[in-house]
């Protein structure tokens, strides 16, 4: 069964730094580009980042660049996202997603369960 | 950025009548290769969303095929023949042509 399971979530203060991590099963992992989507409270759904296969290539959301590092450890079929300087507006429930193919340029096909992060004072 | 809209924001449907939803992107999403890049998802009450539709009209492994998706350039539609309590949620189009990838608002689609 294919499966993204995502840990590391948590409630921290503005400034601060967590990592996420996303355990896959079930698929060839360094097959497939790997992404971050997140979704604040009652709100609707926000693209992060993407990781190619190899881990070579990566992409960020504007609102994300420089403070949040996204790779991968395909011996280890886990995905991270390095969140740094978080802010109040980073709050939100952080998804996991895998990609339909190669290639940056597909559908999300899986998703994980989500796992919180939460950034106040 | 390429903007997606979609309308209705919500839906109130009686279960075995038709539903339809529309997706409007601010730029073309047909590739030079001859694919489209966008893609409908459903986000169930409490669940991970989850994909029902890729290249505009191409259903997911598992997916009934009382969903069916259309259009092209700029305008898609996602129809739902017979909705089902099953159907409840918030339903997202997606384009991945450009970065940023972008998603439309959501239309909450509930069951009278």
């Amino acid at each position: 069964e294919v499966q993204l399971v995502e840990s590391g979530g948590g409630l921290l203060q503005p400034g601060g730094s967590l990592r996420l991590s996303c355990a896959a099963s079930g698929f060839t992992f360094s097959s497939y580009a790997m992404n971050w989507v997140r979704q604040a409270p009652g709100k609707g759904l926000e693209w992060v980042s993407t990781i190619s296969g190899s881990g070579d290539s990566t992409y960020y959301a504007d609102s994300v660049k420089g403070r949040f590092t996204i790779s991968r450890d395909n011996s280890k079929n886990t995905l991270y996202l390095q969140m740094n300087s978080l802010r109040a507006e980073d709050t939100a429930v952080y998804y996991c997603a895998k990609g339909r193919g190669a290639s940056i340029m597909n559908a999300f096909d899986i998703w994980g369960q989500g796992t919180m992060v939460t950034v106040s004072s | 950025d390429i903007v997606m809209t979609q309308t209705p924001l919500s839906l109130s449907v009686t279960p075995g009548q038709p539903a339809s939803i529309s997706c409007k992107s601010s730029q073309s999403l047909l590739h030079s290769g001859g694919k489209t890049y966008l893609y409908w998802y459903l986000q169930k009450p409490g669940q991970p969303p989850q994909l029902l539709i890729y290249e505009v009209s191409n259903r997911f492994s598992g997916v009934p095929d009382r969903f069916s998706g259309s259009g092209s350039g700029t305008d898609f539609t996602l129809k739902i023949s017979r909705v089902e309590a099953e159907d409840v949620g918030v339903y997202y189009c997606m384009q991945s042509l450009r970065l940023p990838l972008t998603f439309g608002g959501g239309t909450k689609v509930e069951i009278k």
